[in-house]
């Protein structure tokens, strides 16, 4: 199946920091890529999906100036967390998705991410 | 308004036991429901079903779908302590927007 990598895997940061998480698709062009935040035995939470060159769609409630979304290219997305808090401390997981057959989302490992 | 409803919300079975879990969906430019198993990570992907009444079988899992009545089932034969998870499901329309429901948590005791 297609792969996707985040990075880093880990991070932590001090509180007012922004940190920067990276979504690579490495076998597909994904035109479509989704950032999911997670909560301990919580579902997924979509946060944002992302076309590539054009602006993500933001979920309701959801920060668009403290979560920077970029898709600038069909290989790569971005999410930077900006002036970080220890309540932004989570599990962060990107998704892609190609917009042909068999159109499955492809999951990355996730991002943990710690402020402190 | 919810376009994924999965239940129930949580279940806790022993060992051996067989499990049913639901996923009922809209029906808007609908294109595949899909399902997913998440442990500690990332999702991982157990199904994909497009078309109704057609059993998709991988092991003790398998899943079907009603096209006409707008619901899916995940059942799990002979469950093991390593079925554990969240199970979640998503619908995907034409225009690759995907939405999940908020999971089954399923907790399987020896």
């Amino acid at each position: 199946g297609a792969v996707v990598s985040q990075h880093p895997s880990r991070v932590i940061c001090k509180s007012g920091t922004s940190v920067k998480i990276e979504c690579r698709s490495l076998d597909f062009q994904a035109t479509t890529m989704f950032w999911y935040r997670q909560f301990p035995k919580k579902s997924l939470m979509l946060m944002a999906t992302s076309n590539e060159g054009s602006k993500a769609t933001y979920e309701q409630g959801v920060e668009k100036d403290k979560f920077l979304i970029n898709h600038a290219s069909l290989t790569l997305s971005t999410l930077t967390v900006t002036s970080a808090h220890p309540e932004d401390s989570s599990f962060y997981i990107c998704s892609a998705s190609a917009d042909s057959y068999p159109y499955e989302q492809y999951f990355g490992p996730g991002t943990r991410l710690t402020v402190t | 308004e919810d376009k994924v409803v999965q239940s129930p919300l949580s279940l806790v079975v022993h060992e051996g036991d067989t499990v049913t879990l639901n996923c009922s969906y809209e029906v808007t430019n609908f294109r595949s429901l899909l399902w997913y198993k998440q442990e500690k990570k990332a999702p991982t992907f157990l199904f994909m079903l497009t078309s109704s009444g057609i059993e998709k079988k991988s092991g003790r899992l398998s899943s079907i779908l009603d096209k006409k009545e707008l619901f899916s089932i995940l059942n799990i034969t002979a469950t093991q302590t390593g079925d554990s998870a969240i199970y979640l499901c998503a619908q995907t329309n034409t225009g690759n927007q995907f939405y999940f429901g908020t999971g089954t948590s399923l907790t399987v005791i020896p």
